[in-house]
């Protein structure tokens, strides 16, 4: 069975820095993808950067980056240059490729406090 | 863009009482789910479904029925709900590689 593990519960720093939110996982298929969503303050979810297992490349959007270590099983978020509106819930999930399977997990969710 | 659109958007429910969760979605995607949000535990999933016609058991199905009647509806029923079912719902739906969800159903149950 999958499982997605996120330690940290909430995060605070401040606006402009950069912070790193951790995120492991377990899974016995050999392709999956990773993600990482976020809530806002309104509670809507929406994606935002996608990780797929198969590629050794990090995946990067925007001011979004994400630090696979696949040895690790670990998918770690990075926001640089962090502002007031990236205070949000961020959570990471997974899900298995190509077995017809298209079951999502999350994890439990860090929440994010950008301070001015 | 995708729309995923849930109702109602605030419910409250006795105890022993029958609820009806809807979630229609314009996307013509095949996958649908129904995730949970509580505290502590982000979001767990209830059920799913491939399809018209199909249902799937999630992580956390009991009390919980599922429907699927159409490409685009997929309902969640609680039959007989209890007051630990009180809970933030999420529809969504989705490809492979993205998901995209409702705004959220605010469930308490009395």
């Amino acid at each position: 069975a999958q499982k997605v593990t996120q330690t940290q519960t909430s995060i605070s720093v401040m606006e402009k820095t950069t912070v790193t939110m951790d995120c492991v996982y377990e899974t016995q298929d050999s392709s999956y993808f990773l993600f990482w969503y976020k809530q806002t303050a309104s509670g809507e979810i929406v994606f935002l950067i996608r990780q797929d297992s198969y590629k050794k490349e990090n995946a990067t959007v925007g001011h979004y980056s994400l630090n696979f270590q696949k040895p690790k099983s670990s998918i770690g978020l990075i926001i640089t240059a962090t502002q007031i509106e990236d205070s949000a819930v961020y959570f990471c999930a997974m899900s298995p490729v190509n077995t017809g399977n298209y079951k999502y997990v999350f994890g439990a969710g860090t929440r994010l406090k950008v301070i001015a | 863009e995708a729309a995923v659109t849930q109702s109602p958007r605030n419910k409250v429910a006795v105890t022993g009482g029958k609820v009806t969760l809807s979630c229609n979605q314009t996307n013509n995607h095949n996958n649908m789910y129904w995730y949970r949000q509580d505290t502590g535990h982000g979001l767990r999933l209830i059920h799913y479904s491939y399809g018209a016609g199909s249902t799937e058991k999630g992580d956390i199905p009991d009390g919980y029925k599922a429907s699927r009647p159409s490409q685009e509806n997929f309902s969640l029923i609680l039959e007989l709900a209890t007051p630990s079912q009180t809970s933030v719902y999420f529809c969504a739906s989705g490809v492979q590689n993205t998901l995209y969800f409702g705004a959220g159903t605010r469930l308490s149950v009395l």
